[in-house]
């Protein structure tokens, strides 16, 4: 099984609907982040983690909200999907030390038509 | 505000060449730097990191450069394989913050 897991891996979706994107860990890891990423503009933080109680805006946060329901489950929700949310969504985790940097999960594709 | 940028978006190789893809970074504060790899379809994966006491570390094939004084980053591919077609993204953090990525550079091995 995959250290870290994300589902659905694909997704399309209409406008204004709601959307949660799951994701799991295996890793045992306490911090846990969101990353979006699209074509020519790398991955971009919308949300992050570092514990069960402890939620924090990233780069790109509009639009959606995050819930850590427990130290391995960390998922997204788009409130009312736009088109430009489409995009590769990627959930990642590490430890409290920056070593190794983060483990990746294998992303969900959204397209919101 | 904090950037970290890549001078080449794309770079192609022959099989047997050495790469290098180069990585500039803005925010002087940055203490770690990471490099990733990310094949069509899959995550990034973790390739290799390096902290701001260091100016060189070696992995297998791999070699990073850090140079602080004019804030650049390097990674370094010997004998560059078809394997090694990928987007790769270099990444940085200061202290406690999340790492932030740059764009990405596209290397193709030409075999």
């Amino acid at each position: 099984d995959a250290d870290v897991t994300q589902t659905p891996r694909n997704r399309i979706t209409k406008t204004g609907k709601r959307i949660m994107l799951e994701c799991s860990q295996t890793k045992g890891h306490d911090r846990m982040y969101w990353y979006r990423q699209d074509p020519g503009l790398g991955l971009r933080l919308i949300y992050y983690s570092f514990d069960v109680k402890d939620i924090n805006k990233g780069e790109i946060s509009d639009g959606y909200s995050v819930s850590r329901q427990a130290q391995a489950k960390f998922s997204l929700s788009l409130e009312s999907a736009i088109p430009n949310q489409t995009a590769l969504y990627f959930c990642a985790t590490s430890t409290t030390v920056h070593n190794y940097g983060y483990t990746f999960g294998s992303g969900t594709r959204l397209t919101v038509v | 505000g904090e950037s970290v940028g890549l001078h080449l978006p794309t770079l192609s190789v022959q099989e047997g060449d050495n790469s290098i893809i180069n990585c500039a970074y803005s925010n002087s504060a940055s203490d770690y730097f990471i490099w990733y790899k990310q094949e069509s379809g899959k995550g990034p994966q973790f390739i290799i990191d390096i902290r701001s006491n260091m100016d060189k570390r070696q992995g297998q094939r791999v070699t990073v450069l850090l140079n602080k004084t004019v804030k650049h980053l390097s990674l370094q591919i010997a004998a560059t394989q078809p394997g090694d077609s990928a987007v790769y993204f270099c990444a940085e953090s200061a202290g406690n913050t999340p790492l932030v990525f740059g764009k990405g550079t596209r290397l193709s091995v030409i075999a």
